[in-house]
Parts: C-alpha cells; sequence; structure tokens
C-alpha cells in the first residue's frame, strides 16, 4: 500500500458525460501528478501540482482540467468524455516538487466511455 | 524530439537467470525512474536516478549520462519478478515526463 488513495476505483459512463477523479496523496506528500494509461499510447503524463500550484503541464487535453485544494488532495475533471478517454488514470505523489523525488502511485481509477 | 526506447519490448527467463532491460533516451534529463506494473495494473516505483547506479535487493539500476542510457538488471530473476517494466525520464526541457513503451517479463518457474 503506497498510502496514495484514488477513487472511484471503476467508473463506466457514456459518450459527452463528464467525470471526476479523486486522489488523496501520502500523509506530508506535496506533490500530487497524473497519468493517463491506455493501450494504445501506453503511460502520458497529464499534470503536476505541487501545494496547490501547478507546476508542470504535459499531453493534457483542454477538455481535461485538474486542481489540487487546500488539504492538498487532487481531483481531474474530464468532461465531454469520448471513447478515446478510456484509460487507466493514476495519481502519485512525491515530498516534493522536483525530478529527483521519488513517487508513490495510487492503485488507479480505470474509466469505461460508452 | 523526446522519444524514451526500451528494448526488449518483452523477455522471458528461466528462474535464476540475470536478466538486463534497457532504456534510451534523446536528450538531456534531470532524472529517470524505473517502474514497475504488476498484472493487476498497480505501480511501483523501483528507482530514480539522476547519475552512477544504485542497487536494492536484486535489482541493481545503472545510468550513464554521457551515452544516454539506463539499464536495469534483475540478479537471480524469480517468478515473482514477472511485471511490467517501464522506464520514465524527466527532460530538462519543458519539466515533463516521458516513459517508455513498456518490458513484458515472464520469469518461469
Amino acid at each position: 500500500d503506497s498510502g496514495v488513495t484514488q477513487t472511484p476505483k471503476h467508473l463506466i459512463t457514456a459518450t459527452g458525460q463528464r467525470v471526476t477523479l479523486r486522489c488523496s496523496p501520502r500523509s506530508g506528500d506535496l506533490s500530487v501528478y497524473w497519468y493517463q494509461q491506455s493501450l494504445d499510447q501506453g503511460l502520458q503524463f497529464l499534470i503536476q501540482y505541487y501545494n496547490g500550484e501547478e507546476r508542470a503541464k504535459g499531453n493534457i487535453l483542454e477538455r481535461f482540467s485538474a486542481q489540487q485544494f487546500p488539504d492538498l488532495h487532487s481531483e481531474l475533471n474530464l468532461s465531454s468524455l469520448e471513447l478515446g478517454d478510456s484509460a487507466l488514470y493514476f495519481c502519485a505523489s512525491s515530498v516534493g516538487a522536483g525530478p529527483t523525488y521519488e513517487q508513490y502511485f495510487g492503485p488507479g481509477t480505470r474509466l469505461t466511455v460508452t | 524530439k523526446n522519444e524514451v526506447e526500451q528494448s526488449p519490448q518483452n523477455l522471458t527467463a528461466q528462474e535464476g537467470e540475470f536478466i538486463t532491460i534497457n532504456c534510451s533516451y534523446s536528450v538531456g534529463i534531470s532524472a529517470l525512474h524505473w517502474l514497475q506494473q504488476h498484472p493487476g495494473g498497480g505501480i511501483v516505483s523501483l528507482f530514480m536516478l539522476s547519475s552512477g547506479k544504485k542497487k536494492h535487493g536484486r535489482l541493481i539500476a545503472t545510468i550513464n549520462i554521457q551515452e544516454k542510457h539506463s539499464s536495469l538488471h534483475i540478479t537471480a530473476s524469480h517468478p515473482r519478478d514477472s511485471a511490467v517494466y517501464i522506464c520514465a525520464v524527466r527532460y530538462y526541457l519543458g519539466n515533463q515526463f516521458y516513459f517508455g513503451t513498456g518490458t513484458s517479463l515472464t520469469v518461469i518457474p
């Protein structure tokens, strides 16, 4: 158990809908990362927050948005869902924001868009 | 072009064999991570490297910054090592993470 929690574990929804994925980092970790893993594109970095501020941005679509709240939990909002958004979404956390901090991964949320 | 290449894509080994997985990248990085993903989907970070070599139990990871290459070695492989091993790099420019396509390892008893 990494100490990072993600909810829900599974989510099935229809095209065009909007969903929110939630992540709680390990106690003491200030940085949260979001990743998408799909069968055709593998793992992709979406976005990083550190202590409430956006720190780095990857291949995150305009239909997707994220934020980190004062209690350090983070939410990833996916809207106007398409079939291609079906994937595993992982959250990870680390103590610091820099690249040399070890990341601890949550169990993931499996999103299926039908 | 920010590419991360891993080899081999698939690897089958007999229990006890020494295993090497390779990762190459194209431009300057601030860090390289080796990740392990089990069949259930969970991801565990094995190593973070910015230079040199690290060892944890039967796992050894090395990085050669000049050659832009890293290797993950597993000594005395065991069936529980069966998993997908993924290399991830964080480039200086853009501060993003890029992932290799993974190496699927199966260790047969």
